[in-house]
């Protein structure tokens, strides 16, 4: 009964590489979020969604590109993945109008670029 | 525009010290504020929230105050334990959310 799942938790590839990381929220919510968590721990927001509709896209390479197949769904695909790129990606989802309830997080996946 | 700034650490404490982090906030509007907790290897959890000035936060023995007069939300805990060892954010929502660039707490027995 994981409230936001993503997958996979652990990912290792290798320079150049095209790959994706799966969110799925069982919550409800209207809005979907990606996160990355620099080795620092800074949480920086990539991407909002809202009812399939991206509605925040902060600066960030267009080698990253979020795809919403409905409202429960936001998966990251990111294309010639580079060395920097390594990071903790978050997914986390909210209710639309209540986000004084706060944003209920995935665990996380662990990006590492060799 | 809004922002949340809290206290850098590391913070190295024994176990059953008192514990404070502070936060501050700039805000435009009346947001809600929140203190999420990542252990190691996971996720942010919601650990408590206040969405309106005098409000207090809590949960798992730990406090945090809403002041408006002082933009602050700073979190407590009288006695921690090796258990609470993690990295702790700010964090306040105001149809955006902001969060702090969060404080480690290692706690050692």
């Amino acid at each position: 009964d994981t409230a936001v799942s993503q997958t996979p938790k652990y990912l290792v590839t290798q320079m150049g590489n095209d790959k994706s990381i799966k969110c799925e929220q069982n919550l409800g919510h209207d809005t979907m979020y990606w996160y990355k968590q620099d080795s620092k721990k800074f949480l920086k927001i990539m991407f909002s969604y809202n009812n399939k509709e991206l509605i925040i896209n902060e600066t960030v390479p267009n080698r990253f590109s979020p795809k919403s197949p409905d409202k429960a769904h936001l998966n990251l695909h990111i294309n010639s993945l580079e060395l920097g790129d390594s990071a903790v990606y978050f997914c986390a989802s909210s209710r639309e109008g209540q986000e004084y309830y706060g944003y209920t997080f995935g665990s996380g996946t662990r990006l590492t670029v060799v | 525009g809004d922002s949340v700034t809290q206290m850098e650490g590391p913070v190295t404490l024994s176990e059953e010290a008192f514990l404070t982090i502070n936060c501050t906030y700039t805000a435009t509007g009346y947001p809600s504020l929140f203190w999420y907790v990542q252990y190691p290897g996971e996720g942010l959890q919601l650990l408590l929230k206040a969405t309106k000035a005098d409000d207090k936060g809590s949960n798992k023995g730990f406090e945090a105050t809403y002041r408006k007069e002082t933009t602050s939300f700073h979190l407590e805990k009288g006695s921690v334990q090796v258990s609470d060892s993690a990295v702790y954010f700010c964090a306040l929502s105001d149809r955006k959310f902001y969060f702090g660039t969060g404080t480690s707490l290692t706690v050692i027995p």
